[in-house]
């Protein structure tokens, strides 16, 4: 059975920083890409980053670059969003899911809620 | 970045009768599409892939179509735990691979 489970997620200041974490098991990470993918009422689903399986390549929405860091370690089955300068608009459910295009495994999802 | 227009924004169909969704591109994406259904509190799961190739346990009465810019998720007989939101994805075009706003399928 595959699990992807997010965790970090909570409430931050404007301006704040915050690390998400996805650990996996079930599954052969070391061999996919990983992406992020939040959601919101008001936008719906937004893919904002995805790596791929050793790392070397990684991408960003214009939405969140400059400001997101993906990331993963394999030996620990692990991916990362390292999340700073949030602001407002960046309060959403962020998900990590299997796969660089489409995505068969998803987690459960982490709630990031900025505000002051 | 290519938008995803999905319509109607919300479909409303009785149980056991056929549902259909539909998915315009701004510009070709080929037959790169992806439909995911999602239910309250509960992450998106994938339906179709290819714009056609349904995923592994995905009932038959699941089916997609269409290529290019208009594609198609027909549900042929609607069963009471197919109500539901569903999401259509383009991974042609990249970043970003666009999601359409949705298609609430509710029961009338």
């Amino acid at each position: 059975q595959v699990y992807l489970v997010e965790s970090g997620g909570g409430l931050v200041q404007p301006g704040g920083s915050l690390r998400l974490s996805c650990a996996a098991s079930g599954i052969s990470f070391s061999d996919y890409y990983m992406t992020w993918i939040r959601q919101t009422p008001e936008k719906g689903l937004e893919w904002i980053a995805y790596i791929s399986a050793t790392g070397n390549t990684v991408d960003y929405a214009d939405s969140v670059k400059g400001r997101f860091t993906i990331s993963r370690d394999n030996a620990k089955k692990s991916l990362y969003l390292q999340m700073n300068n949030l602001r407002g608009e960046d309060t959403a459910v962020y998900y990590c899911a299997r796969g660089g295009e489409y995505h068969i495994y998803w987690g459960q999802g982490t709630l990031v809620t900025v505000s002051s | 970045d290519i938008v995803m227009t999905q319509s109607p924004a919300t479909l409303s169909v009785s149980p056991g009768e056929r549902a259909t969704l539909s998915c315009r591109a701004s510009q070709s994406v080929s037959s790169n599409l992806a439909w995911y259904q999602q239910k309250p509190g509960q992450a998106p799961r994938l339906l179709i892939y290819g714009a056609s190739t349904r995923a592994t346990g995905i009932p038959p009465r699941f089916s997609g179509s269409g290529s290019g810019t208009e594609f198609t998720l027909t549900i042929s007989s609607l069963q009471s735990e197919d109500f539901a939101l569903y999401y259509c994805q383009q991974y042609n075009s990249w970043p970003p691979y666009s999601f359409g706003q949705g298609t609430k399928l509710e029961i009338k």
